[in-house]
């Protein structure tokens, strides 16, 4: 059963345009959200998260989007740059008990061309 | 302040043999987690360790078990290895005291399983 899932398995866009990622969640008990960046042979490093009291958080050129009701959130890059080429995941947090347990997508890789 | 390391980075078993992982999260960090990352698959999350005791745990066979020592440093142990447990296997430190504490990764240790 996947809670959290990233339909797009891929994304191209050229270089200073915007790059689009989504995810879908199912578990209405997600209350914290997070999108991770992963380069091949590296472990995945934190890009940004959003809380379900919010519905918008960004930090420089990314955005996260939250829309509860659909459950739904989106990360947005602008404008896009050829280092940002790499796989991102989402994951969500429960809101139940103290614990560090993510739940993640299946990734979207992105590619950004110069 | 250093990253997470976990050791090895390769690991090359054949089926039946057991292997043992290990993962020295950030001075201070006082949570660590695994995951399993296979091909297709997001990250899947395995346990969670906070001072030395088990916090969390997924849903994988009882042949996948760890500990936490008293410096907070992480072992996970795969007893009876199958082809199917080959995969990238990720720790991810971070303070533990709130579910919302960014957490970081390991660069992750690659066991293939022949």
């Amino acid at each position: 059963d996947q809670q959290v899932k990233q339909n797009s398995p891929s994304l191209s866009v050229q270089e200073g345009r915007i790059s689009i990622l989504n995810c879908d969640y199912t578990n209405s008990m997600f209350d914290y959200f997070l999108w991770y960046k992963k380069y091949p042979a590296e472990g995945p490093t934190f890009l940004i998260s959003i809380s379900s009291i919010k519905d918008k958080n960004e930090d420089g050129r990314f955005t996260v989007f939250l829309n509860k009701s659909a459950k739904h959130l989106s990360l947005h890059i602008v404008p896009s740059q050829p280092g940002d080429s790499a796989v991102y995941f989402c994951a969500a947090s429960h809101s139940s008990g103290n614990t560090g347990k993510l739940i993640f997508g299946q990734g979207t890789t992105l590619q950004v061309k110069p | 302040k250093a990253g997470v390391t976990q050791t090895p980075r390769y690991l090359i078993k054949t089926r039946g043999q057991q292997v043992t992982l290990s993962c020295s999260p950030i001075s201070g960090h006082r949570s660590v987690s695994w995951y399993q990352q296979t091909p297709g698959q997001g990250l899947q999350f395995l346990f969670e360790y906070f001072s030395e005791t088990q916090r969390n745990k997924g849903n994988f066979p009882g042949r996948f078990s760890g500990r936490q020592f008293s410096n907070s440093r992480s072992e996970m142990n795969v007893s009876t290895l199958e082809l199917g447990d080959s995969a990238l296997y990720l720790c991810a430190s971070g303070p533990g005291a709130s579910r919302t504490d960014t957490q970081y990764f390991g660069p992750g240790t690659r066991l293939t399983v022949l």
